[in-house]
């Protein structure tokens, strides 16, 4: 069983360019979510994914989407970066139905906005 | 508007003694509570959880506690290993039907645990 990968690893963009962040799902979990995690704090959740549609989102601003595919994986898109969204951001994915609050996530995407 | 907090940054505790990791939270909606550990360079994985419906919950060396009148949960780990230093997150939920994978954590303890 595979769990969740994530790319790329590190990464460094300057303000006002945009960025897109990959994820492939644990197998057999059919929805994904996306995470940002500032330094010292917790991850805070940007948004989910459930058959291909955005299902419930937090407290981002429009320039954070995303997109799930036919196989499950996802990509976090942002547009417009401000040096705010330096963070680790972290893809988790789950089943549906009882067990879908524990999520299986990856190692992270550490992007730094200069 | 911190719903989920952990207000201890950091816990160092002897080896075989036990850890006792706080959390409190404001939204009296959340009804699922997990904890997840997270050790440099690796993702949150998740440890135990718990239902607002239970007040412990047991699994091996790890316990979770739920006062729902005082909006607290604790983690309790006995015997405390080296192994088990790394952050651990408490997260909160309204249950996977309202929330499904959304959840509200709170900023983390470093738990150090000495040999």
């Amino acid at each position: 069983e595979t769990g969740v990968t994530q790319s790329p690893t590190h990464l460094i963009k300057t303000r006002g360019q945009q960025v897109t962040l990959r994820c492939s799902s644990q197998s057999g979990h059919n929805t994904v979510s996306w995470y940002q995690q500032a330094l010292g704090q917790g991850p805070q959740f940007i948004f989910q994914y459930y058959r291909e549609e955005e299902n419930g989102r937090g407290n981002f601003p429009p320039r954070f989407s995303g997109l799930q595919f036919p196989n499950y994986s996802s990509e976090l898109n942002v547009n417009a970066l401000e040096l705010d969204d330096s963070a680790l951001y972290l893809c988790a994915s789950s089943g549906r139905g009882w067990g879908a609050n524990v999520l299986t996530f990856g190692a992270g995407s550490r992007l730094t906005v200069l | 508007d911190q719903q989920v907090k952990q207000n201890s940054p950091s816990l160092s505790v002897q080896e075989g003694r036990i850890s006792i990791l706080n959390c409190d939270y404001t939204n009296s909606m959340f009804d699922y509570f997990l904890w997840y550990k997270k050790y440099p360079a690796e993702g949150p994985t998740f440890l135990i959880s718990i239902s607002s419906i239970k007040d412990k919950n047991e699994d091996g060396r790890f316990t979770v506690f739920l006062n729902k009148s005082a909006k607290h949960l604790s983690l309790h780990i006995v015997p405390s290993q080296p192994g088990d230093s790394a952050v651990y997150f408490c997260a909160a939920s309204m249950g996977w039907e309202t929330s499904g994978s959304r959840l509200t954590f709170g900023e983390g303890t470093q738990l150090t645990v000495n040999p």
